[in-house]
């Protein structure tokens, strides 16, 4: 079993439609939890960082970690063609030093 | 342009050759990371570096793969004797501490071919 599950998807959604996207996980001990845009032959980029549970809003992104079903989401509200890219979650315990990525879903948003 | 800069970009070797991949963090990290991504998988942990000090290699692969971060320039990742399976995108993180209140930020990869 993976450390970390990711629907590949693709995922293919309108503009302006709210996007949901989601990863599960095994190791209960995780507690940082982070979302990362990664466009075409480019490097991630951080979007979302939560601590432990609950939910973090930044703009039209809204994080949801739910430690006790092992579960996060990433909420893209008023989505836009510039969101079309893989979405990647990871995650990590207190150490930092080693994040543990799912395995990526990629997102189409059609104009 | 103060993010992490790997070089080169694109990496073409022969099998049996080596291959030397860069990394320079963002101004004012000290802590590097390097990963590994194949096509339609995520990015896999490889090894962990703080300046002249391996903290965390349980990513890397036994043989053939070494990393150093010198007291002095860029992060290197050096793989000997590769082999077509060596063929991926490697990507180099940094953050400013190893602690749990830092997110890494990425570099744009060295994607490495093998003939």
């Amino acid at each position: 079993q993976k450390e970390v599950e990711q629907d590949p998807g693709p995922l293919s959604v309108p503009e302006g439609a709210i996007v949901s996207l989601n990863c599960t996980y095994s190791n209960s001990a995780f507690q940082y939890f982070m979302w990362y845009r990664q466009y075409s032959r480019k490097g991630p980029e951080l979007l979302m960082y939560t601590y432990s549970s609950g939910n973090k809003e930044d703009g039209r992104f809204t994080a949801q970690v739910d430690k006790s079903s092992k579960y996060i989401s990433l909420f893209i509200r008023d989505s836009q063609p510039s969101d079309s890219a893989t979405y990647l979650c990871a995650m990590s315990w207190g150490n930092f030093n080693k994040f543990y990525f799912g395995s990526g879903t990629k997102l189409n948003v059609k104009p | 342009n103060a993010g992490v800069m790997q070089n080169p970009r694109h990496l073409v070797r022969r099998r049996g050759q080596e291959a030397r991949l860069r990394c320079s963090p963002m101004k004012g990290h000290s802590h590097v990371y390097w990963y590994r991504q194949l096509p339609e998988e995520g990015l896999k942990f490889m090894v962990y570096l703080q300046k002249e000090n391996i903290i965390d290699e349980s990513g890397m692969p036994k043989e053939r793969f070494s990393a150093e971060f010198p007291k002095e320039g860029p992060s290197i990742l050096r793989i000997q004797q590769v082999v077509r399976g060596d063929s991926a995108a490697y990507f180099c993180a940094s953050s400013p501490d190893g602690t749990g209140n830092q997110p890494q930020h990425f570099g744009d990869g060295t994607r490495l071919s093998i003939l």
